[in-house]
């Protein structure tokens, strides 16, 4: 019956190191969404990923972002060589599929500092 | 280009008075509209959703209204409390297309 959760809640690294970020969706839920939220910023859609299909790629920033899902569940965004306007809070959704306006659920983030 | 704009940016009220939030889309294809509520340091919650053939929402005291033909919703909040101190976030679905977000109004409810 837990939520949608995430980790590390906070995260500081050195510009130039790589982060991996992890996301526990709600168990059943097959669609699972990743956004980043920055500082007076909307949320900006990064990937989606539903079931066994292709996943959503057309919000990531450049081709140092990455994710997957394994097993349908659990997600891992990689953000290879950090730059400082990757800083931000990552969050992860997920959604139970079947009605068309179903809700997403959201994680509480982990928030990014890259120095 | 697919926009929600709210309004206003930051909003200050006494507790146990009322309050709008503004929120302008011009998402194209219109599927629905969500408002959530984020407090700080934790991810959004949904507090309504509407389609296309509603008019308005209730959850509480909070009150959504929608206008798809001027493409404006308002959430009404009602005899506030300090615990609606949070950032109100307008969402708009386009069906199969990711959901576009406003950047947030930002209320603080005072004693």
């Amino acid at each position: 019956g837990a939520g949608v959760s995430q980790s590390p809640s906070n995260k500081v690294t050195e510009k130039g190191k790589d982060v991996e970020l992890r996301c526990d969706p709600i168990s059943g839920h097959t669609a699972l969404y990743w956004y980043r939220q920055s500082l007076g910023q909307g949320l900006e859609f990064l990937i989606y990923f539903q079931g066994n299909s292709a996943p959503d790629k057309s919000g990531l920033p450049s081709d140092r972002f990455s994710a997957e899902r394994t097993g349908g569940s659990v997600s891992t965004l990689t953000i290879q060589r950090t730059q400082q306007e990757d800083s931000a809070v990552y969050l992860c959704a997920s959604r139970r599929m079947g009605q068309r306006e179903e809700t997403q659920y959201f994680g509480p983030g982990t928030r990014l500092l890259v120095l | 280009k697919n926009q929600v704009e709210q309004s206003p940016q930051s909003l200050i009220i006494l507790e146990g008075k009322n309050c709008t939030l503004q929120c302008n889309y011009t998402v194209s294809p219109f599927s629905n509209l969500r408002w959530y509520k984020q407090d700080t340091g934790r991810g959004p919650v949904s507090l309504t959703i509407m389609t296309f053939s509603e008019n308005t929402k209730s959850n509480g005291r909070y009150t959504a209204t929608l206008d798809a033909d001027t493409k404006q919703s308002s959430l009404h909040i009602t005899a506030s409390q300090l615990s609606d101190s949070a950032s109100y976030i307008c969402v708009v679905g386009g069906g199969n297309t990711p959901l576009v977000f406003g950047k947030g109004t930002r209320l603080s409810v005072i004693a």
